[in-house]
């Protein structure tokens, strides 16, 4: 059974670039969660997605947008990057309200 | 971001010592969870609290959920080296795919 997924593992972008990241959820797993983790703190939730649709937001620009597809995979994209934007990306999946959330081993970005 | 408060920073060990390590917030979480995150993966829960008042273990790890629903303390008997990382304490205000709220983290090292 494999468990959460994503792509790339290591990206360097410089800044004012676009990125895309990509997430597979767990086995049976209809729920993403992206979150920001950066050097030295925990990690901060961006938004989820349920359905094809985002369900809840954190605290991040528009600048972060989403994507949920039919097979529940998602992608997270960031427009016009900053050196802030430097940080791990989590995903995590679980199962509508009844699950907890299980992590991925992240992406790591590096803006310059 | 919102964040909550964990204690210690970091913590330094000899193996076979007893390791606490708790999490504090000012709002109130129906569910308690904790993590632990190695280098370059991401987190891997180890115990998750859904009852105020609730004590779970896993292992050597044992949990609590305080009874006022803003604290939780994590415990490690007789630490071993693989228990070296980071360990997080994550609180949602409701359960399952709500969103995670995070501590900043201990960093846990044990010397053989």
């Amino acid at each position: 059974d494999a468990g959460v997924t994503q792509s790339p593992t290591h990206l360097i972008k410089t800044r004012g670039q676009q990125v895309t990241l990509r997430c597979s959820p767990k086995s049976g797993h209809d729920t993403v969660s992206w979150y920001q983790q950066a050097l030295g703190q925990g990690p901060q939730f961006i938004f989820q997605y349920y359905e094809e649709e985002e369900r809840q937001r954190g605290n991040f620009p528009d600048r972060f947008s989403g994507h949920q597809f039919p097979n529940y995979s998602s992608e997270l994209n960031v427009n016009a990057l900053l050196l802030g934007d430097s940080a791990l990306y989590l995903c995590a999946s679980s199962t509508g309200f009844q699950e907890t959330q299980y992590f991925g081993p992240g992406t790591r970005l590096l803006v310059l | 971001g919102q964040q909550l408060n964990q204690s210690p920073q970091s913590m330094f060990i000899q193996e076979g010592e007893d390791v606490s390590m708790n999490c504090t917030s000012s709002s109130i979480f129906n569910t308690w969870l904790w993590y632990k995150q190695d280098p370059g993966e991401g987190p891997v829960l180890l115990i998750a609290l859904y009852k105020a008042g609730e004590l779970t273990s896993n292992g050597r790890l044992t949990a609590q959920f305080g009874i006022t629903r803003k604290d939780s303390f994590l415990n490690i008997s007789a630490s071993i080296p693989s228990d070296v990382g980071i360990y997080f304490c994550a609180g949602q205000a409701q359960g399952g795919s709500e969103k995670l709220v995070f501590g900043k983290g201990t960093k846990l090292t044990v010397n053989p």
